[in-house]
């Protein structure tokens, strides 16, 4: 079983600051799935990358993923108090769809 | 998108008894699964859900402590036996499309367990 290190476990920063999660793997992996998850919720899919190298935005977050494909980063911009939650990278296995989950990082945006 | 709810949303339990959990999904979908989310950390896997047949259980949990329904492709339960503290935890399920295509997997809201 292939297994993701996310780090830093936990974030706690003021509104309008930057932060990156960062996810790492020793072995290639071929896509990347970033979510987010709020208190009493689910997790939500923000964003599969694929390609090394790749660079998607969404608003504020830019996920990147790493030219080895062994290592992703996601970055927010000027954070806001809606950005608070816990952050989970996971890999999806194609032959039966099964994810598998990093540690995840909670991050606490402070008003 | 999927719209998935799950009973109950929360419970709390006394030690060796049995909870019932159920996931109701809005539309059929081909992959149903069964995760725990200990307190403060991330989720493991149970077991996927199989329509028609007995579920597939990964490394760790077995279907005498996890048994799991899917009578259809809309429906599926977990029942958490002989419960003990170290049971308590958040148990989601989630789903993945109907075409097999989507690359999106949708989770429930969770059941939030407690066990005492």
């Amino acid at each position: 079983t292939q297994l993701l290190e996310q780090s830093p476990q936990f974030l706690s920063i003021q509104e309008g600051e930057n932060l990156t999660v960062y996810c790492n793997s020793s072995s290639v992996f071929s896509s990347l799935q970033w979510y987010r998850q709020e208190p009493g919720e689910g997790p939500v899919l923000l964003v599969t990358v694929v390609t090394g190298g790749e660079v998607k935005k969404l608003k504020r977050l830019t996920f990147q993923f790493g030219d080895a494909r062994k290592d992703s980063s996601l970055h927010i911009t000027a954070a806001q108090p809606g950005d608070t939650g816990l952050y989970l990278c996971a890999l999806k296995r194609e032959s039966d769809y099964k994810l598998s989950f990093g540690a995840g990082t909670t991050v606490t945006v402070r008003a | 998108s999927a719209v998935i709810s799950q009973k109950p949303s929360r419970d709390i339990c006394q030690r060796g008894t049995s909870l019932t959990i159920q996931c109701q999904v809005d539309s059929q979908v081909t992959m149903m699964f069964w995760y725990r989310q200990q307190p403060g950390q991330s989720l493991t896997l149970i077991a996927t859900a199989n329509q028609g047949s007995e579920a597939t259980y990964e490394s760790g949990f077995v279907i005498d402590k996890f048994p799991i329904s899917r009578p259809n492709l809309t429906f599926s339960t977990l029942t958490v036996s002989n419960m003990s503290p170290e049971d308590s935890s958040i148990y989601l399920c989630s789903t993945q499309g109907y075409s097999g295509t989507s690359n999106e997997q949708f989770f429930g809201p969770g059941t939030r367990l407690t066990v005492l």
